[in-house]
């Protein structure tokens, strides 16, 4: 069964642009989370969507958005890009809620912001 | 602030050696998971453990669950050049809002 497919792999940008990466999780799979890892900060939750609702959100600014459709399929949006927005960008999708019995991980979107 | 924070930040082994990494914790819990991450890439799912097991083995997965301590261990037998990777801790805690939190990882490095 495929996996949790990111596009796109790899994203420079310059600083006050936005951005959206996508994230389709395993078939079957409703709830989709979202994290951002940096060297510095390690793996930090940015927020998790269920059933089309955004049903957990972490502690990052209005810049950091996101949505889920119908199919499960989930976006994130960055808008206004600062140059510490540069960072690797990990969906995970599981079935149920919050990853309580693990997440399914995709390759992540590498995003450099100039 | 991280639930979860590994020890030691880094791990250099040879090759056949094994590697033990430990991961403490600072609330109550529902479960205990444990990934990897080669260079780079996404995080694989190793193993789960909940609050109420005390040990649990997947292949030369060993991981261990002390809730008195707040603390749990994951030890790799017979270690591989392949299992070079971080690896990294994450808690579910009890009572919380819904989320897996990461510790920062420990960068093991096995050398053939």
């Amino acid at each position: 069964k495929a996996g949790v497919t990111q596009t796109p792999r790899y994203l420079i940008k310059t600083r006050g642009q936005q951005v959206t990466l996508s994230c389709s999780p395993i078939s079957g799979h409703r709830s989709v989370s979202w994290y951002q890892q940096t060297p510095g900060q390690g793996l930090q939750f940015l927020f998790e969507y269920f059933s089309e609702t955004q049903r957990n959100k972490g502690n990052f600014p209005g810049r950091f958005s996101g949505r889920q459709f119908s199919n499960s399929r989930s976006e994130m949006n960055v808008s206004t890009l600062e140059l510490g927005d540069s960072a690797l960008y990990l969906c995970a999708s599981s079935l149920d809620r919050g990853g309580r019995y693990g997440y399914t991980f995709g390759s992540g979107t590498r995003l450099t912001v100039v | 602030s991280q639930q979860g924070e590994e020890d030691p930040q880094a791990l250099s082994i040879q090759e056949g050696e094994n590697a033990t990494m430990n991961c403490s914790y600072k609330t109550s819990i529902n479960n205990l998971q444990w990934y990897r991450q080669n260079s780079g890439r996404g995080l694989v799912h190793l193993i789960l453990i909940r609050s109420n097991e005390r040990e649990k083995h997947s292949g030369r997965l060993r991981v261990t669950l002390d809730t008195s301590k707040k603390s749990s261990s994951l030890l790799i037998t017979a270690s591989r050049a392949a299992d070079t990777a971080s690896y990294f801790c994450a808690t579910d805690k009890k009572g919380g809002s819904e989320k897996l939190v990461f510790g920062k990882g420990t960068k093991l490095t096995v050398n053939p």
